[in-house]
Order: C-alpha cells, then sequence, then structure tokens
C-alpha cells in the first residue's frame, strides 16, 4: 500500500528565504503527483500537478520536482512572503485514488 | 463561479441522527470523491465515483452511503451517527479517474454531540 511522508512536519522561516519542502512516497508507479495548500478552516487548493512522464513544473514562484525512480517530490517556493503560511500537502496516484501525505505546517514570519 | 460547492458548511447534530452532505462541480469533471479529514489534519479517502458509478469503497461503514444522481453531484448520507464521525468531510472531482488535476471543495465541518 501506498505510503505518503513530508517532512518537516512543521517549518518557520524569515520573509523573503527561499525554502523547500519534502515529499516522499513508497510506491513509484504512480500516474501523477499534486501538491496543495490548505488555509486554516479552508478547502485545499491545487498549487501544481506533475505527471509521471514530467521531472517539474512551475507556477509563479513555485516549481515542484519529482523523481519517480526515487520515491520523491520536492516544493520549491522562493521569496517566501508571509501570505505563503499554511499547510502544504503532497497527494500521489497510483491509481483511481488519491493517498495524501501528512502536510508541513509553514509559517512565513514578517 | 464556484468550482465544487457542499453544503452545509458547518453540522452540528446529536448521536443517532442521520443527516446528507450535498456536493456540486460544475468543472464538467466525470469523477468525484468524498474524503475524510481527521483531528490530526489527515486527508482519508472515502468514496469515489466516475460517471456515476462506485470505483472507490474503502473501509467506511456502512451507515455511509453515497449517492450520485448525475456527474455534477455527489451526495453522503450518514446514518446513526457516531461521535467518532466529528470531522471535516470534503468532496472533490477531476476529469479522469486516473490523470486529472483534483479540485477541492470548501468542506463541511460535522460536529457529533
Amino acid at each position: 500500500k501506498q505510503e505518503v511522508t513530508q517532512i518537516p512536519a512543521a517549518l518557520s522561516v524569515p520573509e523573503g528565504e527561499n525554502l523547500v519542502l519534502n515529499c516522499s512516497f513508497t510506491d513509484s508507479a504512480i500516474y501523477n503527483l499534486q501538491w496543495f495548500r490548505q488555509d486554516p478552516g479552508k478547502g485545499l487548493t491545487s498549487l501544481l500537478l506533475i505527471q509521471s512522464s514530467q521531472r517539474e513544473q512551475t507556477s509563479g514562484r513555485l516549481n515542484a520536482s519529482l523523481d519517480k525512480s526515487s520515491g520523491r517530490s520536492t516544493l520549491y517556493i522562493a521569496a517566501s512572503q508571509p501570505g505563503d503560511s499554511a499547510t502544504y500537502l503532497c497527494a500521489v496516484r497510483p491509481g483511481n485514488q488519491f493517498y495524501f501525505g501528512t502536510g508541513t505546517s509553514l509559517t512565513v514570519i514578517p | 463561479d464556484t468550482a465544487v460547492s457542499q453544503t452545509p458548511k458547518y453540522l452540528v447534530t446529536q448521536m443517532g441522527n442521520d443527516k446528507s452532505i450535498k456536493c456540486e462541480q460544475n468543472l464538467g469533471h466525470d469523477t468525484m470523491y468524498w474524503y475524510k479529514q481527521d483531528s490530526k489534519k489527515f486527508l482519508k479517502i472515502m468514496f469515489s465515483y466516475n460517471n456515476k458509478e462506485l470505483i472507490i469503497n474503502e473501509t467506511v461503514p456502512n451507515r455511509f452511503s453515497p449517492k450520485s444522481p448525475d456527474k455534477a453531484h455527489l451526495n453522503l448520507h450518514i446514518n446513526s451517527l457516531e461521535l467518532g464521525d466529528s470531522a471535516v468531510y470534503f468532496c472533490a472531482s477531476s476529469y479522469g479517474a486516473t490523470g486529472g488535476e483534483q479540485f477541492f471543495g470548501p468542506g463541511t465541518r460535522l460536529t457529533v454531540l
């Protein structure tokens, strides 16, 4: 069964810093991997979707990479801002369903 | 122009009651999901429907029954509510059962007293 782990569980950085969030998964047979953010008391907002044939995707200050063979993905956030404070979740899709990681809670200090 | 909507947003009820949560998507997707997010914020899938057919049915008590009247709607009915059912329930949708980007609704916070 697919297991998804996110490290660190919590991260606090000063504004302006570049940072990397990690996601690892146990079974490399996936169709895609998706990164989300969740603000307190809110739903999940899709950030980036990487198909299994892709190595990375970029959207604004966000860049996500995928290394299927090693079961890893990273989410790089450039020039962090207080508005980036949220919980970041990754989810992998080996078939019909998604398996979610435990999330990284990010706080960007002004 | 809400993409995935759920009603109600909050639901407070007594143990033993029966309740329903409704979900609608206007994205033209053919696959819809129900997830449960527990107090530790872990998201676990409960059900998935593709073109109104059930394709995922995780280990969920049979007190939970999903119903998909059409591709744009997936409702969740819960019988004989228990304290442990308290959680946030999220509806989501995607195009295709394997490759599409998934979009989430705002969630329904269920509190069972």
